[in-house]
């Protein structure tokens, strides 16, 4: 089965400037999970959606960051205007959402962000 | 807010020898489940601890979660070199939310 997918890999953009990354999901997953990881540090929550409604968001700097997922699949997280302190690794994953089952992330291989 | 810590940060070991990482939530755990980053890498699910007091084996991993459901450990026998990378503790309150801890990056010396 083919895994979660992610655009672009890196991504160089001055601060105070836009920036969006794409995710697909695995197919028929109903969770999608975004994560920011600073070097050296673990993946950070930022917005989680089950199907295309939002479940947590509580860590999301709204007032730059927002994110969306249309028909329950893709999604994209979009910075504006960035900040030096984003630059990081963003982390799309995807998972079933089987009640009762093992609940496991699939990742996608990520977007570097540097903002300079 | 919650918080879900990771000790040793760092642990370098020769091959052969034992590791151990120790994962603590400042809160009680629905699940924990455990996840290897290699090195440029991307999380890899390893396993999910559900029972209060369970361990898990795979091949020389092995995994524990606490009574009280607010602590975890994984355990790896005789090092390999393909071991190398950071072992994250990610734990959940709940609703499929998970918090990852700081993570435990190991090497392993030839």
């Amino acid at each position: 089965e083919a895994g979660v997918a992610q655009s672009p890999r890196y991504k160089i953009i001055e601060k105070r400037q836009s920036v969006a990354f794409w995710c697909n999901p695995i197919s028929g997953h109903a969770t999608l999970y975004w994560y920011q990881q600073i070097l050296g540090q673990g993946p950070k929550l930022l917005i989680q959606f089950q199907n295309n409604g939002v479940v947590d968001d509580s860590q999301l700097p709204k007032d730059r960051f927002s994110a969306e997922r249309l028909k329950g699949v893709d999604s994209t997280l979009k910075i504006q205007p960035a900040k030096l302190e984003d630059s990081a690794v963003y982390l799309c994953a995807s998972s079933l959402d089987r009640a009762g089952g093992v609940d496991t992330q699939y990742f996608g291989p990520g977007t570097r962000l540097t903002v300079l | 807010g919650q918080q879900v810590m990771q000790i040793p940060q760092y642990q370098h070991v020769q091959e052969g020898e034992d590791f151990t990482t120790y994962c603590n939530s400042s809160t009680t755990l629905s699940n924990i489940q455990w996840y290897k980053q290699r090195p440029g890498g991307h999380p890899v699910f390893l396993i999910q601890l559900v029972k209060s007091g369970e361990v898990k084996k795979q091949k020389r991993l092995t995994f524990q979660f606490g009574e009280a459901k607010k602590n975890s450990s994984l355990h790896i026998t005789a090092t390999q070199t393909t071991d190398v990378g950071t072992y994250f503790c990610a734990g959940s309150p709940g609703t499929y939310k998970y918090i990852f801890g700081t993570g435990t990056r190991l090497k392993v010396l030839a």
